[in-house]
C-alpha cells in the first residue's frame, strides 16, 4: 500500500523567506504526485501536479524518485501563501484515480 | 473552472438517524466521484469510489453498509450515513472529475459536510 508522509505539521517563515514544505512517498509503482492547497474558509484545490512540471504561484515542485520525495518549494514566500497544503499521491493500473493524501502543513507567512 | 457541490454543508442529527449528503458536479459530467472523510486536524482519508450506473467500490475497513454510496445520473452522487452515531461525526469530502476531459484530469473537491451526530 502506499504512503505520503509529510513531516511538518506546522510551518512558519516571514515574507521574503524561502520556504520548502517537505513529502516522502512509498510506492511500489510509478506514481504521480500532486501538491493541493486549502486557504482559510475555502475547499481544496490542486495547486501543482509532477507531470505537468510547472511553476504555480511561484511554487516547483521536483519529483525525487531515488529518494522517494516530492518537496515543494518557494523562493520567496508572500503572505498569501498561508494554507494548509497536502501532498498526494495517484497510483497507476487500476487503482488510478485514488489519492491518498499526506497529513498536511500548516504554512503561516509572517508580515 | 470545474465546481463541485455539496449539500448540506452541514448536518447535526441524533443518533440512530441516517443522513444522506450530495455531492454534484455542477458544470461537467462525473463518471467518477469520490467520497473522503476528514477528522479533525487530520488528513484526508478515501472512503469510496462511487460509480455512475454501477456499484461502489469501498476502501478497507469502510463499511459498505454504514456508508451507502449512489452514483445514479453523471452529475450526482449520494452518499448516506445509515443509523449514524457520534463517531461517525466528521468532514465528509467528495471530489469529482471530469469525464470527457479523460481519466488523467485533475479531480475537484467540494466544500465539504460537516456531519454531528449527537
Amino acid at each position: 500500500a502506499q504512503r505520503v508522509t509529510q513531516p511538518e505539521k506546522l510551518l512558519s517563515v516571514f515574507k521574503g523567506a524561502p520556504v520548502e514544505l517537505k513529502c516522502n512517498y512509498s510506492y511500489s509503482g510509478s506514481p504521480e504526485l500532486f501538491w493541493y492547497v486549502q486557504y482559510s474558509r475555502q475547499r481544496l484545490q490542486l495547486l501543482l501536479r509532477h507531470i505537468s512540471r510547472e511553476s504555480i504561484k511561484g511554487f516547483t515542485a521536483d519529483l525525487n524518485k531515488g529518494e522517494t520525495s516530492f518537496h515543494l518549494k518557494k523562493p520567496f514566500a508572500q503572505e498569501e501563501d498561508s494554507a494548509m497544503y497536502y501532498c498526494a499521491l495517484q497510483p497507476g493500473g487500476t487503482s488510478y484515480g485514488k489519492l491518498t493524501f499526506g497529513q498536511g502543513t500548516i504554512l503561516t507567512v509572517h508580515p | 473552472g470545474a465546481v463541485v457541490s455539496q449539500h448540506p454543508s452541514r448536518v447535526i442529527c441524533k443518533s440512530g438517524t441516517s443522513v444522506k449528503i450530495e455531492c454534484r458536479s455542477l458544470d461537467f459530467q462525473a463518471t467518477t466521484m469520490f467520497w473522503y472523510r476528514q477528522f479533525p486536524k487530520q488528513s484526508l482519508m478515501l472512503m469510496a469510489t462511487s460509480n455512475e450506473g454501477s456499484k461502489a467500490t469501498y476502501e478497507q475497513g469502510v463499511e459498505k453498509d454504514k456508508f451507502l454510496i449512489n452514483h445514479a445520473s453523471l452529475t450526482l452522487s449520494t452518499l448516506t450515513v445509515t443509523s449514524a452515531h457520534p463517531e461517525d461525526s466528521s468532514f465528509y469530502i467528495c471530489s469529482a472529475r471530469d469525464s470527457l476531459r479523460g481519466p488523467y484530469n485533475e479531480q475537484f473537491f467540494g466544500p465539504g459536510t460537516r456531519l454531528t451526530v449527537l
